[in-house]
């Protein structure tokens, strides 16, 4: 059964600073791995899906890595402003399947 | 393009009361999911459509939950009766298979 795992759990940083939010999951027999933002009440919005057969995605100041081999990957936030303060949840899939969801990384940008 | 719609946003029952959550994918996404998310935690699946059909609705509480897709493109998940334990975010997603999922607004649900 595939588990994935987020930390930290939460993190707070002062603007400017630059991030890494960390995954793991268990099973790397996926199909593609995705980065979710999620603001408070508020539905998910996909930042960055990597496909099994690469190692990275960008989009602005953001950077998805992934290591299927070892069950890893990381999301690097170029200098984190206030407006980034958000849950961010990493999901794995096997195809047309359901997402298998971490419970998220909560965190704060302070200005 | 439009997105997920869900509704209603917000929803505040008393326990053993039914509840009704529906959703809209976006046009031409013949996979279609209902998640759950408690507080504090991940999403999890409830019940996966492909079309009409049921792909996959092993963790749905069939006691209690029931969904359906009738014409392949809306759903509706309804609860009956609620209990305490189903306060939760209730989300919807829609996907071409295989792809990324997009997902809608979320139907907050307060069970008291």
């Amino acid at each position: 059964k595939q588990e994935v795992t987020q930390i930290p759990a939460a993190l707070s940083v002062p603007e400017g600073e630059n991030l890494v939010l960390n995954c793991s999951f268990t099973d790397s027999a996926i199909y593609n791995l995705q980065w979710f933002r999620q603001d408070p009440g508020k539905g998910l919005t996909s930042l960055l899906l990597i496909q099994s057969s690469q190692r990275e995605q960008t989009s602005g100041r953001l950077n998805a890595s992934l290591d299927k081999s070892s069950g890893r990957s990381t999301l690097y936030i170029a200098a984190s402003q206030p407006g980034d303060s958000a849950t961010y949840l990493c999901a794995v899939n096997q195809g047309n399947t359901p997402l298998v969801f971490g419970k998220g990384t909560r965190l704060s940008v302070i200005a | 393009e439009a997105g997920v719609a869900q509704s209603p946003r917000y929803k505040i029952i008393e326990k053993r009361q039914s509840v009704a959550f529906w959703c809209n994918p976006i046009s031409g996404h013949a996979t279609l999911y209902w998640y759950q998310q408690i507080l504090g935690q991940g999403p999890k699946l409830l019940i996966q459509f492909q079309n009409n059909g049921v792909v996959d609705d092993s963790q749905l509480p069939k006691d209690r939950f029931s969904a359906e897709r009738l014409k392949g493109v809306d759903s509706t998940l309804k609860i009956q009766p609620a209990k305490l334990e189903d306060s939760a975010v209730y989300l919807c997603a829609s996907s071409l298979a295989g792809g990324t999922q997009y997902f809608g607004p979320g139907t907050r649900l307060l069970v008291l």
